[in-house]
């Protein structure tokens, strides 16, 4: 199955730098890859994601990057704000039988902003 | 509102004592999964269904069974519940085309003694 490594299992910045966050996945089959976003005491929400058919996706402040022949992607956040501290989880899909695919999670990154 | 529930949010129970948490949700999804979340550990997938009497183990299923016989709900049954079973529980939902999108539960935090 599927296995996804993820780097570095917390991060301090100050507000205002940025912050990146990496993770490696085994299987070259896994097509998507999305970033979830917990905040302290709540549930995971999905805060950007990419496809194996793009190299890079951004969104206002963050952004996303696939090197699927190193099988490696990567959360990038700018101008860091307080607001962002949470813990941070990416995601393989790994292409299952029928409709559905099988999400496997990192183990998370704790990324505190410092004022 | 679209959303995912989960009930109890806590429980605390003794070791054997069968439990069932239950999830459900209105956004006439197919696709439900259940994970734990333990510290280190991440997101853990329990069990998985695509779709209603279609389920299937995920990376974590000892000691774990579901159910899915309604399309709105996913509940998740520990017949003997055990210590190593302490952990926070969620479950989530998505639509079959985009499964990697998937909208989590409030979470329920389970204690067994």
């Amino acid at each position: 199955g599927e296995n996804v490594e993820q780097h570095p299992s917390t991060l301090s910045v100050q507000e205002g730098d940025s912050a990146v966050i990496k993770c490696t996945y085994s299987d070259s089959a896994s097509n998507y890859f999305p970033w979830y976003k917990q905040e302290l005491g709540k549930r995971p929400q999905l805060i950007i994601d990419i496809r194996s058919n793009v190299g890079e996706k951004k969104d206002q402040r963050i952004a996303v990057t696939l090197n699927k022949t190193a099988k490696h992607f990567s959360l990038h956040i700018t101008e860091t704000q307080p607001e962002d501290s949470a813990v941070y989880f990416c995601a393989a899909s790994l292409p299952h039988t029928g409709t559905a695919s099988k999400l496997t999670f990192g183990t998370g990154t704790r990324l505190q902003v410092t004022l | 509102e679209a959303q995912v529930t989960q009930n109890p949010r806590y429980l605390i129970t003794v070791t054997g004592k069968k439990l069932t948490v239950t999830c459900s949700q209105n956004m006439n999804h197919e696709y439900m999964s259940w994970y734990r979340q333990d510290p280190g550990l991440g997101l853990r997938q329990i069990y998985y269904s695509m779709n209603v009497e279609v389920t299937d183990k995920g990376d974590v299923p000892e000691g774990y069974k579901v159910s899915r016989k309604e399309k709105r709900n996913f509940p998740l049954i520990l017949e003997s519940p055990s210590p190593n079973q302490t952990s926070l529980y969620f479950c989530a939902s998505s639509s079959s085309g985009r499964a990697g999108e998937q909208f989590f539960g409030p979470g329920t935090r389970l204690t067994v003694l």
